[in-house]
């Protein structure tokens, strides 16, 4: 049962332009949601995160919104850069000091 | 500050033998983590110990051990390996009790290949 879902595994996005990566969960019980970006062989790094309470936090050229409505939440990167071409990891704290991540979607930057 | 280390990088092991992953914070933090990552799957949770002297099963404990070894490290042992244990491993470490973001901070993978 997954209860963090990234349903797109690629994504393909022009230099300069805007990436929108998405996510969806299940548990309305997640009260805080974080994204992670990761290089080849390399962990897992933060880059960003929104506790329920709010709809917005943007960082930069990084901004997620979330929608507890529709148990969704987005990352909008501009604009895009050839070094963010990575795969992104959308994740929710569960409770008892667990994170529930998602199955990631590939970013590629093209120039 | 070294973050979060994992030893070894990369290990091949043969069905049947058995190995430990080594992990180490420096951060001070209570709680560490054990994933794995396969195609398609995103991270999953092995084991985490919340605090020293603490351990709980995650999402895909079967086949795994694990020890807190104090603070500091916490090791995650394949005690008879199975090719279906082929993945990347990552440690990761966090302090819930400092508020803040939560953030996790992980080490940077060992890659685990049986044969």
């Amino acid at each position: 049962d997954q209860q963090v879902k990234q349903n797109s595994p690629s994504l393909s996005v022009q230099e300069g332009r805007i990436s929108i990566l998405n996510c969806d969960y299940t548990n309305s019980m997640f009260d805080y949601f974080l994204w992670y970006k990761k290089y080849p062989a390399e962990g897992p790094t933060f880059l960003i995160s929104i506790s329920s309470i709010k709809d917005k936090n943007e960082d930069g050229r990084f901004t997620v919104f979330l929608n507890k409505s529709a148990k969704h939440l987005s990352l909008h990167i501009v604009p895009s850069q050839p070094g963010d071409s990575a795969v992104y990891f959308c994740a929710a704290w569960g409770g008892a000091q667990k994170l529930v991540f998602g199955q990631g979607t590939r970013l590629t930057i093209n120039p | 500050n070294a973050g979060v280390t994992q030893t070894p990088k990369f290990q091949v092991l043969k069905t049947g033998q058995s190995m430990t992953l080594q992990c180490a914070q420096d951060m001070n933090h209570n709680s560490m983590y054990w994933y794995r990552q396969d195609p398609g799957m995103g991270l999953r949770l092995i084991y985490y110990s919340a605090s020293e002297g603490t351990t709980d099963k995650g999402e895909v404990p079967n086949g795994y051990n694990v020890s807190r070894l104090n603070k500091r490290e916490f090791s995650l042992r394949l005690e008879s390996a199975a090719p279906s244990q082929t993945s990347v491993y990552f440690c990761a470490s966090t302090d819930p009790g400092q508020g803040g973001t939560d953030t996790q901070y992980f080490g940077p993978g060992t890659r685990l290949t049986v044969l």
